[in-house]
């Protein structure tokens, strides 16, 4: 069955740097890959959507790879806020590109310090 | 801001109870989903419509778990009776189209006691 696997430990990193989260997933081939972040208690909230033919996609200080060779998935955030801190899902939509079916990864809490 | 509407925001109840949690789409989308999220983990799909039709609830449990969406607008899914272990994070979601952004509520927190 697909599996998927996001960075399991919370990643500490200092303001203004570069936060790289992964998201690796095996025996599946999604047409598309979807970002969210979740603060505490709350709903998660859509950031990025990158299909299978694009191989990266930005909005603002925020970048996706999607590297199907690899099946793994890159999200960066620039120059990192405290604001920034939340947890982070990947999503991995259908294979036939049809349906509306996410099967979302376990998350990556990030912590940005000022 | 169109929102997804939840309520109750928490609910506690004891097992073997019932109990029911209402979702309000945004306007017009005709694709609504529910999922279940333990603490610690990504949320799961329990159920996906599209208008009143479902389309996928193959993860819910449905010797417990029943869900309906009669005119296609708002939601209702019912657990009875509930048990310890669906104590967790049950999340509505929406979009306008399949394969689409999706817009998450705010969540209903059930402790099962």
């Amino acid at each position: 069955s697909q599996k998927i696997e996001q960075n399991s430990e919370a990643l500490n990193i200092q303001e203004g740097k570069t936060a790289t989260l992964t998201c690796n997933y095996t025996n599946y081939s999604p047409a598309y890959l979807q970002w969210y972040r979740q603060d505490p208690g709350r709903g998660p909230v859509f950031l990025l959507l990158i299909r299978e033919n694009e191989k990266e996609k930005r909005k603002e200080r925020l970048k996706v790879t999607f590297d199907t060779t690899l099946k793994q998935s890159l999200f960066h955030i620039t120059a990192s806020q405290p604001a920034d801190s939340a947890t982070y899902l990947c999503a991995l939509g259908p294979s036939n590109n049809q349906g509306g079916k996410l099967i979302f990864g376990q998350g990556t809490e990030l912590s940005v310090k000022p | 801001e169109a929102e997804v509407a939840q309520s109750p925001r928490y609910k506690i109840t004891e097992k073997s109870q019932a109990v029911a949690f209402w979702c309000d789409p945004i306007s017009g989308h005709a694709t609504l989903y529910w999922y279940r999220q333990i603490l610690g983990q990504g949320p799961e799909l329990l159920v996906q419509f599209q208008d009143e039709s479902v389309v996928d609830d193959s993860q819910l449990p449905k010797d417990r778990f029943s869900a309906e969406r009669l005119k296609g607008v708002d939601s209702t899914l019912k657990i009875q009776p509930a048990e310890l272990g669906d104590s967790a994070m049950y999340l509505c979601a929406s979009s306008l189209y399949l394969a689409d952004e999706q817009f998450f509520g705010p969540g209903t927190r059930l402790t099962v006691l």
